[in-house]
């Protein structure tokens, strides 16, 4: 399977604090893509990094990309508690003709 | 502001109904995805479409079909509903072209089959 596996499956963490996740993946990609779900809701696109990016910023959110151990990580800075959710890293893995395979998810707490 | 939309939040069929769910974006977007999400199991893709008419199977494509007549409407059909389908149904939509972009997804039907 090209499914992604995120890790840590859940994170508490107080207010202010920064959140680490990481994604793994097992095939060459084009691009890693995070997207946010709030409960119940839809998944909404966070970051994409592209197979020859290292690192990429968006507002508090630090995404990097190692190819060559076939991982990424998220950080989130600063948190808030409304960033809490559940994460998920999606991978965009060569010849996949635009789908993406998503992993199961991380389920991040922040205690106000 | 970009949107897609699904018919229902909730659902509640019986057991052998044929259920329809339907899905519209509104960003003239060629791909359209079903997916379906189940807790521990995270989204699992069930079918796409790269084009009107056109339809891919994905990872579990059995005991559903798809429809899409016009670009911006992608259906997804069970035609006997089992309580197996019981789960979060989630419709995306994306551009195509040589970069590579972000889907956007709706806001999900909660299906349960009893």
């Amino acid at each position: 399977s090209q499914q992604g596996e995120e890790d840590p499956q859940a994170l508490s963490i107080q207010e202010g604090e920064n959140a680490t996740m990481n994604c793994s993946y097992k095939t060459s990609i084009n691009n890693l893509q995070w997207y946010r779900q709030n409960s119940g809701r839809g998944l909404v696109h966070l970051i994409l990094i592209r197979s020859n990016e290292r690192e990429k910023h968006s507002g508090r959110l630090r995404v990097t990309l190692d190819t060559s151990k076939k991982s990424s990580s998220l950080l989130i800075t600063a948190s808030r508690a409304a960033d809490t959710a559940s994460y998920f890293c999606a991978t965009d893995w060569a010849g996949a003709n635009s789908k993406l395979t998503f992993g199961k998810g991380i389920t991040l707490s922040v205690r106000p | 502001d970009v949107k897609v939309t699904q018919s229902s939040r909730y659902l509640v069929k019986r057991t052998g109904e044929k259920v329809f769910l339907e899905c519209v974006q509104d960003m003239d977007h060629e791909n359209m995805f079903w997916y379906r999400q189940d807790p521990g199991l995270g989204l699992r893709l069930i079918y796409f479409s790269y084009d009107v008419k056109m339809k891919e199977k994905g990872d579990i494509p059995e005991g559903y079909s798809v429809s899409r007549e016009k670009k911006e409407r992608f259906s997804l059909i069970l035609e006997s509903a089992s309580t197996n389908q019981t789960s979060m149904y989630l419709c995306a939509s994306s551009a195509t072209g040589t970069g590579w972009y972000e889907q956007y997804f709706g806001p999900g039907t909660r299906l349960t089959v009893t």
